[in-house]
């Protein structure tokens, strides 16, 4: 079966301090990853989105940045952190042919960010 | 641009009764995918059900069902003999097919939050 592992669970971080977030899915190959913010009482926004290595695409210009270094790997960046890069992030991914189906994303279980 | 509106801020339910949440969207496809996720106070989003569009019977999970009214752009949940365990935020979402290409990214409503109370 397929599973999503997203870390750290819980980060607290300086205004103006690096950030890394690391995603990994296991048990399929050549996903879609996603990466996508919810702030505060708001719905998801999605930030990006890779279809294969090295392959990313920006939705929203901003502080943060992608990277897919491995099939199965998505990290999310930012050189100096703001106070509203606060927010919970959620990394997602879909299957881009059968047996894993591709109409269907899943997510992780979400990093929560505060920026102090 | 395609829009998805929850009108609905705030739900409750008794337990073991069935309550229905709505959502509404906007597009110009006449294919796509429309589901609804629960998130729980651990905030992971699960997978509730998914619909697609050019599907007409409505798709149904186990207590969960949906009534899909494509013309009217309409797509409400419906939770049957409701547990404790309901209690989430629940966010509908839209996506496109792969064949029309694209990021196929959820856009997703703003969320109905369930209380079920004992």
């Amino acid at each position: 079966s397929q599973t999503i592992h997203q870390w750290p669970a819980t980060l607290v971080q300086p205004v103006g301090s690096p950030l890394s977030l690391e995603c990994t899915v296991e048990g399929t190959s050549n996903p879609n990853l996603y990466w996508y913010r919810q702030a505060a009482g708001r719905g998801l926004q999605l930030l990006f989105y890779s279809v294969g290595i090295g392959q990313i695409s920006s939705e929203v210009p901003q502080n943060l940045s992608a990277s897919r270094p491995q099939d199965r790997q998505f990290i999310l960046s930012s050189k100096k952190l703001l106070l509203s890069d606060s927010g919970f992030y959620l990394c997602a991914w879909k299957g881009t042919r059968d047996p894993w189906g591709t109409d269907t994303q899943y997510f992780g279980p979400g990093t929560r960010l505060t920026v102090l | 641009a395609q829009t998805v509106t929850q009108s609905q801020p705030e739900m409750s339910v008794q337990e073991a009764e069935t309550v229905t949440l709505s959502c509404t969207y906007d597009t110009s496809e006449s294919d796509y995918y429309l589901f609804w996720y629960k998130q729980p106070p651990s905030r992971q989003m699960i997978l509730v059900i998914r619909q697609e569009a050019y599907k007409q019977q409505n798709a149904t999970e186990n207590r969960f069902s949906v009534n899909f009214q494509k013309a009217a752009k309409s797509f409400s949940l419906k939770i049957s003999d409701s547990q404790l365990g309901d209690a989430a935020m629940y966010f509908c979402a839209y996506s496109l097919t792969p064949i029309q290409g694209g990021s196929e990214k959820l856009v997703f409503g703003k969320g109905t939050k369930l209380t079920v109370n004992p």
